[in-house]
């Protein structure tokens, strides 16, 4: 489909262990996002991307958590040393522009749990 | 501190009936404000925006209503249906000096509507 698609859809690893999550943003779109949605909370915001580049990572937790984006395209969001606080569902979304608020179009999420 | 305030977790409406889900915000410089409905394992979508210089915005079934001295929106669903049961984000948009748009979400508040 035309959507933001993410990879993996579930990902269960053990504390310690390093985890990548893949966004493939919706072609066009130069601002990509990711969040992460604890159980109960609302969405919390961790780094935005214009093209390659992330003028705002000002979301990411800890220095454990980074994230690149390639050709203006896809994102991935490295976790190094997962513990088990980082379970969560990750959420990309991408948006065309700043027109009617900058609308973000959100992929599935991927839901990561840390044993 | 939250910016975007929920204060109800969940809320159980009768089909057909209206549905008015509300949300609160602190920060005067927001300049758009969204509603995002999420089923369960699937990413939030997008529904309906209002811009801060309006007061009302209609689409269909969905209003969004703006009160900015009182620094709260609420979304109208009328009549409500049974494939309106999700969780509903109210989400916050300002534009940083960079050009972007950031959202900050409300924590949700889950939707029933029953027979």
């Amino acid at each position: 489909g035309a959507g933001v698609s993410q990879s993996p859809s579930n990902k269960v690893t053990e504390k310690g262990k390093d985890v990548e999550l893949r966004c493939d943003p919706i072609s066009g779109h130069t601002a990509l996002y990711w969040y992460r949605q604890s159980l109960g909370q609302g969405l919390e915001f961790l780094i935005y991307f214009q093209g390659n580049s992330a003028p705002d990572k000002s979301g990411l937790p800890s220095d454990r958590f980074s994230a690149e984006r390639t050709g203006g395209s896809v994102s991935t969001l490295t976790i190094q040393r997962t513990q088990q606080e980082d379970s969560a569902v990750y959420l990309c979304a991408s948006s065309l522009g700043l027109a009617g608020g900058g609308t973000q179009y959100f992929g599935p999420g991927t839901r990561l749990l840390v044993l | 501190d939250q910016q975007v305030k929920q204060n109800s977790p969940s809320l159980s409406v009768q089909e057909g009936r209206i549905s008015i889900l509300n949300c609160d915000y602190t920060n005067s410089m927001f300049d758009y404000f969204l509603w995002y409905k999420k089923y369960p394992a699937e990413g939030p979508t997008f529904l309906i925006s209002i811009s801060s210089i309006k007061d009302k915005n209609e689409d269909g079934r969905f209003t969004v209503f703006l009160n900015k001295s009182a620094k709260h929106l609420s979304l109208h669903i009328v009549p409500s249906q049974p494939g309106d049961s999700a969780v509903y984000f109210c989400a916050a948009s300002f534009m940083f000096s960079g050009g972007y748009n950031k959202l900050i979400f409300g924590a949700g508040t889950r939707l029933a509507v029953h027979p």
